[in-house]
């Protein structure tokens, strides 16, 4: 299985200061295709998961443009560049590429 | 408005079952794979079972293969995860979910609660 690994698990942030989230694949997420399936997913305080961008760098509809993400092959990045309070949540990398789907551990942003 | 609405969730007993479904609305269910993704009490999510459009294709995380049957009906617009032999480390919020590779957006139900102990 493709073993996905974040850091850091925790994230305090100062409300406007930019955040970075890594992941780290044991495998290449470059499937067949040429795509490279790589997601981030946001999960607010009680609610239900929502993905933010998809293939590495794509964002979702409605997604606001102060989420970014950026990397290849094993090596990959969410940046926030100004935390908001509505940002508060656990951030999960998710990869598609290998079966069975797998999900890093979360890291978790809180406001300072 | 699309919706995924989770049933099936309760108490049971190491060792017993439980078939857990998942009502699709507002979408071409039979277009898409869906998934059932898992969340323990206060720990991170995990992926559980994927089944392709007609039911031809289906994967599961090593932990619960053998013991997890994921199934769908399209003409019901309908997914289910039959469950059985299950055991304390499955309990969890077990959320019904369309998660694509692609631009097309993900769906998440609100998840049902599997509590598995004596």
């Amino acid at each position: 299985d493709a073993v996905m690994t974040q850091s850091p698990l925790s994230l305090p942030v100062t409300l406007g200061q930019a955040a970075s989230i890594s992941c780290r694949s044991s495998q290449s997420l470059v499937y067949s295709d040429g795509n490279t399936n790589l997601n981030w997913f946001q999960q607010r305080p009680g609610q239900s998961p929502r993905r933010l961008i998809y293939r590495v760098s794509n964002r979702d509809s409605g997604v606001p443009d102060r989420f970014s993400g950026s990397g290849s092959d094993t090596d990959f990045t969410l940046k926030i560049s100004r935390v908001e309070a509505e940002d508060v949540g656990v951030y999960y990398c998710m990869q598609g590429t290998h079966r069975p789907t797998t999900f890093g551990q979360g890291t978790r942003l809180e406001i300072k | 408005e699309v919706q995924l609405v989770e049933s099936g969730g309760g108490l049971v007993q190491p060792g017993g079952s439980l078939r857990l479904s998942c009502v699709v609305s507002g979408l071409t269910f039979s277009n898409y794979w869906m998934n059932w993704v898992r969340q323990a009490p206060g720990k991170g999510l995990e992926w559980v079972a994927g089944i392709n459009q007609d039911g031809s294709e289906i994967y599961y995380m090593d932990s619960v293969k053998g013991r997890f049957t994921i199934s769908r009906d399209n003409a019901k617009k309908s997914v289910f995860l039959q469950m059985n032999s299950l055991r304390a480390e499955d309990t969890a919020l077990y959320y019904c979910a369309r998660v694509p590779l692609g631009p097309t957006g993900d769906y998440w139900g609100q998840g049902t609660l599997v509590t598995v102990s004596s």
